[in-house]
């Protein structure tokens, strides 16, 4: 079985300073991992992914996450916090050694950040 | 626009009634999925076609639920005798083929059960 954990329901941080949202996953085969953000009333929006290579990963609008096998964790980054970034963000794991394609999402982290 | 597409966005209805909800996948995607959404949680994968073969479903899809993708494009997800408990948003889903896949999400339709 796959399994996503994000341990805090929300995140607060200042403008203009770094943001870490943590995940944690377990699988048992090789993880593909995912960060997506969702915006209210709106779907999910697709940040970045790891399937292997460099354990930090690179995506869209300056995010970042940081893959950790050994701590079996996936924590998104960002170097200086937008107001534009308050969102809800997911973490979701599959295991490229089941062949199944399902993607399983943890509850969720509201990002708030103050101006 | 050429990303996923969800129709309709919203859905009131009462209880008992059938719904039927429809997804057109970015054209050139031939994996779709879907998912429902409840408050306060994260997505839950219901089902998953390639073509237009359904090769996956969740313990989820009740007996009441069902899901088709007849020509391999558009997919329809019915849901019969709604209870109040199916109220959530259903995601929509579409990837390329590949082992590597990312799935692209659409906006949702958010199913209100009275």
């Amino acid at each position: 079985a796959q399994s996503v954990a994000q341990p805090e329901d929300q995140v607060n941080v200042a403008e203009g300073n770094p943001l870490t949202v943590k995940c944690t996953y377990s699988v048992s085969g090789n993880p593909y991992l995912f960060w997506y953000v969702q915006y209210p009333n709106r779907g999910l929006q697709f940040l970045l992914k790891y399937i292997t290579g460099d354990n930090l990963v690179k995506g869209s609008y300056g995010f970042e996450a940081e893959f950790n096998k050994s701590q079996t964790s996936f924590h998104l980054k960002k170097p200086s916090a937008l107001v534009s970034d308050s969102a809800l963000y997911f973490c979701a794991v599959r295991d490229l050694d089941t062949g199944r394609r399902a993607l399983t999402f943890g509850s969720g982290t509201r990002l708030q950040v103050q101006p | 626009d050429t990303g996923v597409s969800q129709n309709p966005r919203h859905k009131i209805t009462k209880r008992g009634q059938n719904v039927t909800f429809r997804c057109d996948p970015i054209s050139e995607h031939n994996r779709l999925y879907w998912y429902r959404q409840t408050l306060g949680q994260g997505p839950e994968f219901l089902t998953y076609f390639q073509n237009e073969a359904q090769l996956e479903k969740s313990r989820l899809l009740s007996d009441r639920f069902s899901a088709e993708r007849p020509k391999g494009s558009f997919s329809t997800l019915e849901i019969q005798r709604t209870e109040q408990g199916d109220s959530a948003m259903y995601l929509c889903a579409s990837s390329p083929s590949s082992s590597t896949d990312t799935q692209y999400f659409g906006p949702g339709t958010r199913l209100t059960v009275l």
